[in-house]
C-alpha cells in the first residue's frame, strides 16, 4: 500500500464547476504540500500545511492531521486549470527531509 | 529571481552512453535532490545533498552518480548501468537550517535514450 494516496486518479469537469482532490497518508508528517504540475512538466508548489486550512485565489487547502487526509479545492475551475495535481508528504522526524509523493491527479477542464 | 535552472529540457541518449543532467540554484539552499518520474507513478528520490561535499542514496539509485562540489550545482550523472533511464528528472531544493519546510522545483529534464 502507498503511503500517500490520492483520488481520483483522473478527474475531468465543466469550467465553473466546484473540484475536490483527496489525499490520505498512513505515516507521520510534518507538513503536506500541494503541488502542480503543467504538461511541460515543471511543478510549481502551490501549499504547504501543516494544519487547519489555506487559501490563494480560488485554491483552498486543507488537512486534518488526526484523520490524516487533506483535500485540495478549485472553486469555479477553469481550463487553465489543467495540470496533474500532486500530494507530497514530509515525514516526521525524517532527517533528510525527503518527501513521499503521491502518484499525482490529473485534472482537465472543459470550456 | 531566485530559483532552479534544470538543463537541457530535453536530453536524447544512445544506449551504453553516459550522461549529466544539470541542476543549478540561486537560492543559497543547503539541500538539494533529485527525482525521477515515471507515468504513472510517483517521484522517486534518487540522490540527495544536505550539504557541499556531502550527498547520500535516496530509494533508487542504482546507476545515477552525482556530485555535490559547490553549494549552487548538484549535477546528475545516468551512467550505462540504469538499466531503463528514459523518464522524467525533476531538480528540487529546500533550506533546512532556516526551520522553513518549503521546497523550491526546477522544470525538469526528459531523458529518452534511443
Amino acid at each position: 500500500k502507498n503511503e500517500v494516496e490520492q483520488s481520483p486518479q483522473n478527474l475531468t469537469a465543466q469550467e465553473g464547476e466546484f473540484i475536490t482532490i483527496n489525499c490520505s497518508y498512513s505515516v507521520g508528517i510534518s507538513a503536506l504540500h500541494w503541488l502542480q504540475q503543467h504538461p511541460g512538466g515543471g511543478i510549481v508548489s502551490l501549499f504547504m500545511l501543516s494544519s487547519g486550512k489555506k487559501k490563494h485565489g480560488r485554491l483552498i487547502a486543507t488537512i486534518n492531521i488526526q484523520e490524516k487526509h487533506s483535500s485540495l479545492h478549485i472553486t469555479a475551475s477553469h481550463p487553465r486549470d489543467s495540470a496533474v495535481y500532486i500530494c507530497a508528504v514530509l515525514n516526521y522526524g525524517g532527517s533528510q527531509g525527503n518527501l513521499i509523493f503521491g502518484k499525482g491527479t490529473k485534472l482537465s477542464v472543459k470550456p | 529571481d531566485g530559483g532552479i535552472t534544470q538543463s537541457p529540457k530535453y536530453l536524447f541518449r544512445k544506449e551504453g552512453q553516459n550522461v549529466t543532467l544539470s541542476c543549478e540554484q540561486n537560492l543559497n539552499h543547503d539541500a538539494m535532490y533529485w527525482y525521477r518520474q515515471d507515468p504513472g507513478q510517483g517521484l522517486r528520490l534518487i540522490y540527495y545533498s544536505q550539504i557541499v561535499n556531502d550527498f547520500q542514496k535516496g530509494d533508487i539509485a542504482e546507476g545515477y552518480s552525482v556530485s555535490r562540489e559547490k553549494k549552487e550545482s548538484f549535477p546528475l550523472t545516468v551512467t550505462s548501468a540504469q538499466k531503463n533511464p528514459t523518464a522524467f528528472y525533476l531538480c528540487a531544493s529546500r533550506n533546512p537550517g532556516t526551520g522553513r519546510l518549503g521546497y523550491t522545483f526546477g522544470s525538469g529534464t526528459r531523458l529518452t535514450v534511443v
